[in-house]
């Protein structure tokens, strides 16, 4: 089955560094990606969708210039957390949405493994 | 607008014991509908999905069917095991390459 990656599975920083987070979509490409966050025991909160080839779309209240993401390629989506602070500690998840191949039904979307940041 | 409502947890049940996690919807077209299971320290997995009315998922022992009269889409097992403890989220989706609306997800813990 499709597969994404997302590399670091959890990455420790020091206030005021840049963390990169990486997806990729390993057997599929993928022309829209996700990024979410979620704290302990909540639900995921949808950042930003990250498409190919274009600027990505931040929801309300995500600050664009903090959590910068690039999607170059079909398979590859990069999200920096830049000058990271404390508050900026979570669990980051990606994903990427596989066409379900016509019609109106949704496609399946492919969650990475998470990346776990904390800022010290 | 778009969202799922999901009954909140944390749920505990003995092994054995008979699930059911509550998943209503509201959204402006037809949407499809999933539940994602997240495991401890992992992403989410798909468990099951029902793209239309009157579809039912199921995996795993798992069942969902897609209920338009009542928007709802409740999650069962018949008996559960100690290995489908983890967290379970409802989502929906309207159309190919459209945004997710998940709901804020069930823990499920159960015990031997």
């Amino acid at each position: 089955g499709a597969v994404v990656s997302q590399h670091p599975s959890w990455v420790i920083c020091k206030s005021g560094t840049s963390v990169k987070i990486e997806c990729r979509s390993l057997d599929f490409q993928a022309t829209t990606m996700f990024w979410y966050r979620q704290f302990p025991k909540q639900s995921l909160m949808l950042m930003a969708t990250s498409n190919e080839g274009s600027k990505a779309t931040y929801e309300q209240g995500v600050e664009k210039d903090k959590f910068l993401i690039n999607h170059a390629s079909l398979t590859l989506s990069t999200l920096t957390v830049t000058s990271a602070h404390p508050e900026d500690s979570s669990f980051y998840i990606c994903s990427a949405h596989r066409d379900g191949g016509g019609g109106r039904a949704a496609g399946e979307l492919f969650f990475g493994e998470g990346s776990r940041l904390t800022v010290l | 607008g778009n969202s799922v409502t999901q009954m909140e947890g944390p749920v505990t049940l003995s092994e054995e014991a008979f699930l059911t996690i509550n998943c209503t919807y509201t959204a402006t077209g037809y949407p499809s509908l999933f539940w994602y299971v997240q495991y401890p320290g992992e992403g989410l997995q798909l468990l099951l999905k029902a793209t239309k009315a009157d579809d039912k998922g199921s995996n795993k022992g798992f069942e969902a069917t897609y209920r338009k009269e009542t928007t709802s889409f409740h999650l069962e097992k018949g008996s559960v095991q100690v290995s489908d403890s983890a967290v379970y989220f409802c989502a929906l989706s309207e159309s190919a390459g459209n945004q997710f609306y998940f709901g804020t997800g069930t823990s499920l813990t159960v015990i031997p």
